[in-house]
């Protein structure tokens, strides 16, 4: 079973500023199934990227995914204030779906 | 595309539930729902799969034999149920459209459904 690590645990920054995230696989998996998730308080999750790198439908260009193999990244260009967020990313293999643990990006 | 779940539970330990998410907006026996639990202040767990058209369901091995998932495609339902429910099931569960290659993503989620397990 493949395991996903997100990190860091938690990114303080301000708006405006640009944010990296990292999810790193236990072992090499396809690009076409990885995805990234935000999740606000009280809320259900959103799609964010799917295929590692293409955005999602009314996803602002902000947002950014790139990565192959063990490691693929999530960047936030110019963070705004309906940014700061709970982000997981996600993969699917062998008839199984596995999220990492999440990142949250919270207001410095 | 609309998915909408069942209210909030409050149940005792031991008792049995059953969970419901209607779709719409879409042809609902053509996708994958999976459902996702997040425990208080935790992450995403993916616990299961079914397929409305056959009933084609597969369990997430942390849930198998945990849950029971099931549907009727004539009413656009998925269902989640537990015959006996402990303390630690106490979490939000969402139910989620599977779409993407290989239905390898969740393309749009329910509101998720608070169930509450105390004595």
């Amino acid at each position: 079973e493949i395991v996903l690590t997100q990190s860091p645990g938690t990114l303080s920054l301000s708006p405006g500023e640009r944010a990296t995230l990292s999810c790193r696989a236990s072992q090499s998996v396809r690009s076409s199934y990885l995805a990234w998730y935000q999740q606000k308080p009280g809320q259900a999750p959103r799609l964010l990227i799917f295929g590692a790198s293409s955005r999602a439908t009314g996803i602002p260009d902000r947002f950014s995914g790139s990565g192959s193999g063990t490691d693929f990244t999530l960047t936030i260009s110019r963070l705004e204030p309906e940014d700061f967020a709970v982000y997981y990313c996600q993969h699917y293999g062998s008839s199984l779906w596995t999220f990492g643990q999440g990142t949250k990006v919270e207001i410095k | 595309v609309q998915l909408v779940q069942s209210g909030a539970e409050v149940k005792k330990p031991g008792e049995s539930l059953k969970i419901s998410c209607q779709g719409s907006g879409y042809p609902f026996p053509s996708y994958w729902i999976g459902w996702v639990r997040q425990m208080p202040g935790k992450g995403l767990e993916w616990m299961g799969i079914i397929h409305p058209l056959d009933s084609d369901t597969r369990y997430s091995p942390s849930f198998q034999g945990q849950v029971t998932i099931s549907a009727d495609k004539s009413i656009n339902t998925a269902y989640l149920q537990w015959s006996s429910l402990k303390a630690s099931d106490t979490a939000i569960y969402y139910c989620g459209r599977h779409d993407g290659v290989s239905s390898s993503l969740f393309g749009d989620w329910g509101q998720g459904t608070l169930v509450t397990v105390s004595s």
